[in-house]
């Protein structure tokens, strides 16, 4: 199975300052069909899971341009240009590459 | 608007069975496969199976092959998890998700609590 490990698994961010989650896996993630299936996932307190970013770095519908994704093999970035008070939650990365499909552990974004 | 509604989740007991439902609207579900991914409390996602459009493909995490099943009727909108043999490592929010980009939409969850 691929091992996704996120670092930070907490991060105190002030509000209008940048964050960045970071995410590797223990394989390469780059399909045979030549994509990368790397999502990038925001669960706020009492909601379900919401997809931000997919393939790496598309955005996804109704996802604002202050998240941003990238990276490519087995290391990935979320980044948030500016942390709004929405942002709090926790974020996952997710592979969608290979059998098992496996999430990271989750980063708990909150702000100091 | 895309909608998934899960329902079905309940309180069982140890080696009991449980089967979940997932209704969906607001897209063609013969089009998209979806999946299950669960959520025990205070605790991060786990992918635990997937079926394709029109059902033909099934895949299931080890941790609950050969006790799950998935399945989905599209003249109903509807989406299914058969739970079998049940224990407390399965008690967990549940939920069904779009899948197309990646897990593109996701439901409220249903809780299913395993315990004597």
């Amino acid at each position: 199975d691929i091992v996704m490990t996120q670092t930070p698994l907490s991060s105190p961010v002030t509000l209008g300052q940048p964050a960045s989650i970071s995410c590797r896996s223990s394989q390469s993630l780059v399909h045979s069909d030549g994509n990368t299936y790397l999502s990038w996932l925001q669960q706020r307190p009492g909601q379900p899971p919401r997809l931000l970013i997919y393939k790496i770095s598309n955005r996804f519908s109704g996802v604002p341009d202050r998240f941003s994704g990238s990276g490519a093999g087995t290391d990935f970035t979320l980044k948030i240009s500016r942390v709004e008070a929405e942002d709090v939650g926790v974020y996952y990365c997710l592979q969608t590459t290979q059998f098992p499909y496996t999430f990271g552990q989750g980063t708990k974004l909150e702000i100091k | 608007e895309v909608q998934l509604l899960e329902a079905g989740g309940n309180l069982v007991q140890p080696g009991g069975s449980l089967r979940l439902s997932c209704a969906a609207s607001g897209f063609t579900f013969s089009s998209y496969a979806m999946t299950w991914v669960r959520q025990a409390p205070g605790k991060g996602l786990e992918w635990i199976s997937v079926i394709s459009d029109i059902g033909g493909g099934t895949y299931y995490a080890d941790s609950v092959k050969g006790r799950f099943t998935i399945s989905r009727d599209n003249s109903k909108n509807m989406l299914y998890l058969q739970m079998n043999s049940l224990s407390a490592e399965d008690t967990a929010v549940y939920y069904c998700t779009q899948r197309l980009m990646s897990f593109d939409y996701w439901g409220q969850g249903t809780l299913v609590t395993v315990s004597s």
